[in-house]
């Protein structure tokens, strides 16, 4: 098993840019979850989806887009880039009920200039 | 909603010193804990988890924590630290009584002093 995989690894945008951060996971996990990291900070809640065809918003979900069309894929869109975008994204899954753990991608590196 | 509050934000111990990373969680329905570790400019990975049973967990790297549902806590501790244990630890609950959400703490920076 990969895992969860993201894509890309690190990410240069111009202000006013949009682009779409991917992941996928291999474990038939129903939930998925895009957090942001900013600098010496704990992670803030983007989105969730609890399965294919069902999104809901978390902490800090202006200015972001996703979609769950898979079970597998969650990506995150970006539109009109500003620089408090600039961030560490991860995104994570899990399988509640059967299991609670939350297992994370490695992260893509955005700076927004 | 649920809360977690790690106290300390840093934490600075010398080389073999004991490590005690404190963690509480404001829940009268005892959730599932976890705690995970991020090394810099890694991603997150888990270090332990309590679901049920026994209240004392022992996960990698020598670490390990104790469920203690009077006080609400999930302290985690290592005997001994080393150099490489310098990173930044997260506490985290979930379960069906949040959700099915995860909720962090806002995590406790580790030193290592030599």
């Amino acid at each position: 098993n990969a895992g969860v995989t993201q894509t890309p690894k690190f990410r240069i945008l111009k202000i006013g840019q949009s682009m779409t951060l991917q992941c996928a996971q291999d474990m038939n996990h129903n939930y998925m979850y895009w957090y942001r990291q900013d600098p010496g900070m704990g992670l803030k809640l983007i989105y969730y989806s609890v399965g294919a065809g069902i999104t809901d918003k978390g902490e800090v979900p202006n200015g972001y887009n996703v979609s769950r069309s898979t079970t597998e894929d969650f990506p995150l869109r970006l539109e009109l880039a500003a620089p408090s975008q600039t961030s560490v994204y991860f995104c994570a899954s899990s399988s509640p009920p059967r299991d609670y753990e939350q297992y994370f991608g490695p992260g893509t590196r955005l700076t927004v200039t | 909603a649920q809360s977690v509050t790690q106290l300390g934000s840093h934490v600075s111990v010398s080389e073999g010193a004991l490590v005690l990373l404190r963690c509480n969680y404001s829940s009268s329905v005892p959730p599932y804990l976890f705690w995970y570790v991020q090394y810099p400019n890694q991603g997150l990975q888990l270090l332990l988890k309590y679901t049920t049973g026994a209240t004392l967990v022992k996960g990698i790297n020598g670490f390990e924590a104790e469920f203690k549902k009077s006080e609400t806590s999930f302290h985690l501790t290592k005997p001994s630290a080393h150099m490489s244990d310098a990173a930044e630890y997260f506490c985290a609950v979930s379960g069906a009584n949040t959700g099915n959400q995860f909720y962090f703490g806002t995590g406790t920076s580790l030193t290592v002093i030599p």
